[in-house]
């Protein structure tokens, strides 16, 4: 079967850095996102990996490793505002996003 | 990025009656359509997906006659929530795709349907 896996739940620092991994089995893979949503709000594109190596943007850096089925999002700087669900999904052989239960990230002051 | 909007945002109604959310990809034209399920702190779930002009195709345990789609154009799909019960309370969010490269779906805001 598909299977997306990322932590529950993770509390970090204001200011600090944060690593929320992903890993995946699934039928074929055509690409990994990262999804950011906030509470009773819809999910908001982050990232975007298809070929190994790390894709960095402002404060939010992903990295993709096809060999391992493995993923992180690494935010650094972080903010008050950065507290939400992140959300890891794979795209398969159908074009379909399986998608991760989510990391609840808190930061605390 | 593309922009995606939804209607209504919030609906709530009776029990027994039926509720239709419109989907409406505003600057793209979307040659598949999603639509989500979301109960409080659990992840997505995906119910169907529609592509422009075809009947869409329902995920598992998905009651097609309950929840009817129809996504009659590139830039509009409908969600229609027959007889909406207490247990159809939920946030529903519609996603669009386009022919980028990345087949990268773009979110509607959802719409958080209550029933009475």
């Amino acid at each position: 079967g598909q299977n997306i896996d990322q932590p529950t739940e993770m509390t970090a620092t204001e200011g600090a850095i944060v690593q929320i991994n992903c890993t995946y089995q699934t039928s074929g893979f055509n690409g990994l996102f990262w999804y950011q949503q906030h509470a009773g709000e819809a999910p908001t594109f982050l990232s975007y990996n298809v070929l190994d190596g790390l894709e960095e943007k402002g404060r939010f850096s992903s990295f993709l490793s096809r060999s391992k089925g493995y993923s992180y999002l690494l935010l650094k700087e972080l903010q008050m505002k950065d507290s939400a669900s992140y959300l890891c999904a794979v795209m398969d052989s159908n074009y379909q996003l399986i998608w991760g239960a989510g990391t609840k990230l808190i930061i605390k002051p | 990025g593309a922009v995606v909007s939804q209607h209504p945002s919030w609906v709530i109604c009776k029990s027994g009656t039926s509720v239709k959310i419109e989907c409406r990809s505003l600057d793209f034209q979307a040659t598949t359509m999603f639509w989500y399920r979301q109960f409080p702190k659990q992840s997505l779930m995906l119910m169907a997906t529609s592509n422009e002009g075809s009947k869409a195709t329902y995920e598992q345990g998905v009651e097609k006659d309950k929840f009817l789609i129809n996504h009659a154009s590139l830039t509009l799909s409908t969600l229609t929530v027959t007889s909406a019960h207490p247990e159809d309370s939920s946030f529903y969010i519609c996603s669009a795709r386009g022919t980028s490269e990345r087949n990268e779906q773009f979110f509607g805001p959802g719409t958080r349907l209550t029933v009475l």
